[in-house]
């Protein structure tokens, strides 16, 4: 069965610092990866996906992802956060007919 | 826009109640999906049905089953709650296209406490 690693649970970032949240995943076929968000009191939203092409993704709200299929991995990354990213963010990975979520990361960004 | 709706934002029961949570979504989605999100641990997929009185299970079916009569509604039901079931459940939907996936639209949650 396919699973999902996302090492950090709570980062905390002043705003302008940069962003990376690691993402691991287990199954060796071809997969589907996507990074979603949790705004606080909304709806789970896509933040970008990957399933083919350019491994380096672009996302809404300045967020890139990046699939480094050797390392079965799928970073998520942004250069300077803002105060209104505070959120939290799970990675998701689609083998087959299911996605397999990982924990979540809760990331507090201060002002 | 996609909508997906969810019958109760929050949700008290007593242990050994019989819980129905119901989900509808306005897309002619074909995929349609139940999760709970518990801290720590992320989504777990309970069930999900790829056409209309069709379902699979998840990776946590047990305590629950599930309904989908009409293509719009899938329904997730508790036949005898439980505290272990205290939790927020996610409804998600997801159009089929011939790819192995397509995004998941999901709804706001039902918060369901269990005493």
């Amino acid at each position: 069965a396919q699973s999902v690693s996302q090492h950090n649970h709570h980062v905390i970032l002043s705003e302008a610092a940069s962003l990376e949240l690691g993402c691991n995943y287990s199954y060796g076929g071809t997969v589907n990866l996507f990074w979603y968000v949790q705004y606080p009191g909304q709806h789970l939203q896509l933040l970008l996906k990957y399933f083919s092409g350019d491994p380096l993704v672009k996302g809404i709200k300045g967020f890139e992802a990046e699939f480094i299929k050797s390392k079965f991995s799928f970073n998520l990354r942004k250069p300077s956060v803002q105060w209104s990213d505070t959120a939290e963010y799970f990675c998701a990975v689609n083998a087959g007919n299911m996605l397999t979520f990982g924990g979540g990361t809760r990331l507090m960004v201060k002002p | 826009d996609v909508k997906v709706t969810q019958s109760s934002r929050y949700l008290v029961k007593r242990t050994g109640e019989k819980v129905f949570l119901e989900c509808v979504q306005d897309m002619d989605h074909e995929n349609m999906f139940w999760y709970r999100q518990d801290p720590g641990l992320g989504l777990r997929l309970i069930y999900f049905s790829y056409d209309v009185k069709m379902k699979e299970k998840g990776d946590i079916p047990e305590g629950y089953s599930v309904s989908r009569e009409k293509k719009e509604r899938f329904s997730l039901i508790l036949e005898s709650a439980s505290t272990n079931q205290t939790s927020m459940y996610l409804c998600a939907s997801s159009f089929f296209s011939g790819r192995a996936y397509n995004e998941q639209f999901f709804g706001p949650g039902t918060r369901l406490t269990v005493l």
